[in-house]
């Protein structure tokens, strides 16, 4: 069975600092892999997206996130961050084989202190 | 376009009534999910429809709830009777094809509360 675990529930970081939320994930298949962000009293947003092929991902608002399967890993990172990157990050998991069935983290809350 | 449209946005009910949440995925997106989110269980997928036919419904807690999709630009889900554990709120999401060769589009959420 295929499942992610978020390290940290929440996480605060000054303004500029560097972001890192760390993910895990247990795939028997290769998986693909995302991260999605929650604004408050918003819906899920995709942030980026490993499927195959290069192992580091870009995805929007500065944001990447690096394959490695010696670590079963897919930490999201940005450099820099910003007041506006306060909300809920989720890691999520599907394996190839099961198209569509998406298995989220429980999820981590980003706090931006000025 | 409007994006994935979700009503009522918010629904409080008291225990032993029905509940209909409804649901207009994106124009063009074959797929339709549900999803109910809770601080106990976190983000769980409910059901998922492929051109209007349920999928997966594994997801269904139990037979108090059900989900319909009539046709490909609305669905509902239904929770009869309602019980104050079914307090959550739930997204629907569309994509145009399989995920994860596409990305889900989630919609803004009802907050069920149910007294």
């Amino acid at each position: 069975a295929q499942s992610v675990t978020q390290l940290g529930s929440h996480v605060s970081v000054s303004e500029g600092a560097l972001v890192l939320l760390r993910c895990n994930y247990s795939s028997s298949v290769p998986p693909y892999l995302f991260w999605y962000v929650q604004y408050p009293n918003q819906g899920l947003q995709l942030l980026l997206k490993y499927t195959t092929g290069a192992t580091l991902v870009k995805g929007i608002n500065g944001f990447e996130a690096e394959f490695k399967k010696s670590e079963t890993s897919f930490h999201l990172t940005k450099p820099s961050a910003h007041m506006s990157d306060a909300a809920e990050y989720f890691c999520a998991v599907t394996p190839y084989s099961s198209a569509s069935k998406i298995i989220f983290g429980s999820g981590t809350r980003l706090s931006i202190r000025p | 376009d409007a994006g994935v449209i979700q009503s009522p946005r918010h629904e409080v009910t008291e225990m032993g009534q029905e509940v209909t949440l409804r649901c207009k995925p994106i124009s063009g997106h074959d797929y339709l999910f549900w999803y109910r989110q809770t601080m106990m269980r976190g983000l769980e997928l409910l059901i998922y429809f492929n051109n209007n036919v349920p999928i997966d419904d594994s997801g269904m807690p139990e037979d108090r709830f059900s989900a319909k999709m009539p046709n490909a630009s609305f669905s509902t889900l239904k929770i009869q009777p309602s019980e104050p554990r079914d307090s959550a709120v739930y997204f629907c999401a569309s994509s145009p094809t399989s995920v994860p060769t596409d990305t889900q589009y989630f919609g803004p959420g009802t907050r069920l509360t149910v007294l």
